[in-house]
């Protein structure tokens, strides 16, 4: 079953805007990761934010976590079409390599 | 170096039949790990090989098994397919040795039909 639950579940916006994402998960972590995944293809890795750590960004992607709350938040700024894709959370812990996914969010960037 | 090469990338079956996955890992990375992923279910774990040794395994009944060999290369075998089994099948690779989850190097998955 996924610990993670994101919302919205889709959403749509036009080239230019901002998107944020946010997921919730259930018990402790080590770390959370957020993955984006082109229509039904692999999963491409985006950020790592460890359990320590408050905020990240990579490029146009911020990523933030509050563990008191056990929420992240995904920013995609200045969003593209090529932003399209549904983009996931994944939850980590200490052991092995077990993610652990949210159901994912539907992003459509529309020209 | 080259990503993570999963073969088939479409496969169709029958019921009853079975059938075995292929997975090759980016180069030096040790661990290999499965996922199934669904419409209804999502992305699930099924199970996680290091040093051709299974670590974790995800809640998947014994019909599922894999195998990992010396050179990381892994396979996973589904036994009297069902229905259900339709998936997207992801491996991921990650150069992971110890504790602690490190991101995941994803392949381009294999389709599954089973009719």
């Amino acid at each position: 079953s996924q610990q993670g639950e994101e919302d919205p579940q889709a959403l749509s916006i036009q080239e230019g805007e901002n998107a944020t994402m946010n997921c919730s998960y259930k018990t402790s972590i080590n770390n959370l990761q957020w993955y984006r995944q082109n229509s039904g293809r692999g999963l491409v890795h985006l950020i790592l934010i460890r359990s320590n750590e408050r905020e990240k960004h990579s490029g146009r992607l911020r990523v933030t976590l509050d563990t008191s709350k056990k929420s992240s938040s995904l920013l995609i700024t200045a969003s593209r079409a090529a932003d399209t894709a549904s983009y996931f959370c994944a939850k980590g812990n200490t052991g092995f390599q077990k993610l652990v996914f949210g159901t994912g969010t539907r992003l459509l960037v529309s020209p | 170096k080259a990503g993570v090469t999963q073969t088939p990338r479409y496969l169709i079956k029958t019921r009853g039949q079975q059938v075995t996955l292929s997975c090759s890992p980016i180069s030096g990375h040790r661990s290999v790990s499965w996922y199934q992923q669904t419409p209804g279910q999502g992305l699930q774990f099924l199970f996680e090989y290091f040093s051709e040794t299974q670590r974790n395994k995800g809640n998947f009944p014994g019909r599922f098994s894999g195998r990992q060999f010396s050179n990381s290369r892994s396979e996973m075998n589904v036994s009297t397919l069902e229905l259900g089994d339709s998936a997207l099948y992801l491996c991921a690779s990650s150069p992971n040795s110890g504790t602690g989850v490190n991101e995941q190097f994803f392949g381009p998955g294999t389709r599954l039909t089973v009719l």
